[in-house]
């Protein structure tokens, strides 16, 4: 069954430094991998997405993903972070761990914590 | 104005009453879907549809029911049947292509149900 594995819960940056957020993925076969963004008590805002190819994406916001398949990784980057980008992120992966197969397994979140 | 609309934004329903939840969408897509998010667990797959008069189970489907009469309208009923149904909902579309899977799945703002 695929799974989506973000080890970190809470991170905290200061405004302007860099950010690396981190996901591993248990599929089968090639994986669809995608990041979104939500907002307190908002939908789900796509970041960007992997389907094949150049294993670096860029995505919106000034984001980018890299994905490595020998670690089973699609982290999310971002060079300088700024006080709007404070949010949930969510890494996912196309496939239902309990078989609905078009639709997506996420990972439980990683909360972005920004300090002035 | 396209995109999907969920309603109502909160909602409150005693304990052992069925309830609907809307989601409706004018971007013309296939696909829909519900997901339920607790804090801390990430979203979870509730019902999927590809196509209208057709629909999946997800990951945890006890005590949901959907209909799928229309291709812009995928309601959720979360029944008595329900255990814990304090949560909150989020409805998604996406288009379908000859790739199933690799279709960008687009968000509503969700309906944050409370069980009295």
């Amino acid at each position: 069954a695929q799974s989506v594995t973000q080890p970190d819960i809470h991170i905290t940056v200061s405004e302007g430094a860099s950010l690396e957020l981190r996901c591993n993925y248990s599929y089968g076969a090639t994986p669809y991998l995608f990041w979104y963004v939500q907002s307190p008590g908002q939908g789900l805002q796509l970041l960007l997405k992997y389907f094949s190819g150049d294993t670096l994406v860029q995505g919106i916001k000034g984001f980018e993903a890299e994905f490595k398949r020998s670690q089973s990784s699609f982290n999310l980057r971002k060079p300088s972070v700024h006080w709007s980008d404070a949010a949930e992120y969510f890494c996912a992966v196309v496939g239902g761990s309990g078989g609905g197969a078009d639709g997506l397994t996420f990972g439980k979140g990683t909360h972005l914590i920004i300090q002035p | 104005d396209g995109g999907i609309t969920q309603s109502p934004k909160y909602l409150f329903r005693k304990e052992g009453q069925n309830v609907t939840l809307s989601c409706e969408q004018n971007l013309n897509h296939d696909a829909m879907y519900w997901y339920r998010q607790d804090p801390g667990q990430g979203l979870r797959l509730i019902y999927y549809s590809q196509i209208v008069n057709d629909f999946q189970k997800g990951d945890i489907a006890e005590g949901y029911s959907v209909s799928r009469e229309k291709k812009e309208s995928f309601p959720l009923t979360v029944t008595s049947a329900q255990k814990n149904p304090t949560a909150f909902y989020l409805c998604a579309s996406s288009p379908t292509s000859g790739r199933r899977g690799t279709d960008t799945q687009y968000f509503g703002p969700g309906t944050r149900l409370t069980v009295l």
